[in-house]
């Protein structure tokens, strides 16, 4: 089975930096997504790590500990735009991308 | 251009009544899944494909099927809809090559 946690709501202010949070366990584990999800629309790839570090692409950044079962998004300079929700996905196995998604984290960003 | 492409994005059946969603795609990927997404809750993968192979997840009610008859194509059987199976269906698409998965835009199940 799979247990996934993240915070359900986040606040913070346009300009700022945010870090959401994951904690996973899984019976097994290929990588880790975060995927972008405005609300009505499908969700938008972010980021996929599969080795422990960070990885970083522009205003946002993932982190991954294995051992820990651990992730974070870090998102800088933080605008209007980034107001969505944001999910977490542990890929569980070696063949592909099977991946389900933990709760989501909804960010509002505030003027 | 569309590379997962689902039809119709917005479905009305009845209570009990057999129903059909479609999902295509242009990017010859190997892995296609079907996730449920209720109102304020993230989307909840009901099975997926692996080329033929069949995966259903352990919670996925015998309700919902899945057919693919090729690598393009595949469809989400509900064969009795009841009020709860009310949703957003997303289909989305994954290869080997690549990590991400490719979302269609979605079709909003409404049974009345």
């Amino acid at each position: 089975g799979q247990n996934i946690d993240q915070p359900t709501e986040m606040t913070a202010t346009e300009g700022a930096i945010v870090q959401i949070n994951c904690t996973y366990q899984t019976s097994g584990f290929n990588g880790l997504f975060w995927y972008q999800q405005h609300a009505g629309e499908a969700p938008t790839f972010l980021s996929y790590n599969v080795l422990d570090g960070l990885e970083e692409k522009g205003r946002f950044s993932s982190f991954l500990s294995r051992s820990k079962g651990y992730s974070y998004l870090l998102l800088k300079e933080l605008q209007m735009k980034d107001s969505a929700s944001y999910l977490c996905a542990p890929a569980r196995d070696n063949y592909g991308q099977n991946f389900v998604f933990g709760p989501g984290t909804r960010l509002s960003v505030l003027p | 251009d569309a590379m997962v492409i689902q039809n119709p994005r917005y479905q009305v059946t009845q209570f009990g009544k057999p129903v059909t969603l479609s999902c295509s795609q242009t990017l010859n990927h190997n892995v296609m899944y079907w996730y449920q997404q209720k109102s304020s809750q993230a989307p909840k993968l009901l099975f997926h494909y692996y080329d033929k192979d069949f995966n259903n997840e352990a919670d996925t009610p015998d309700n919902f099927q899945s057919r693919r008859p090729n690598t393009s194509f595949c469809f989400l059987d509900i064969r009795s809809p009841g009020l709860g199976d009310a949703a957003m269906y997303l289909c989305a698409t994954s290869g080997s090559l690549v990590p991400e998965a490719f979302f269609g835009q979605g079709t909003r199940l409404t049974v009345v």
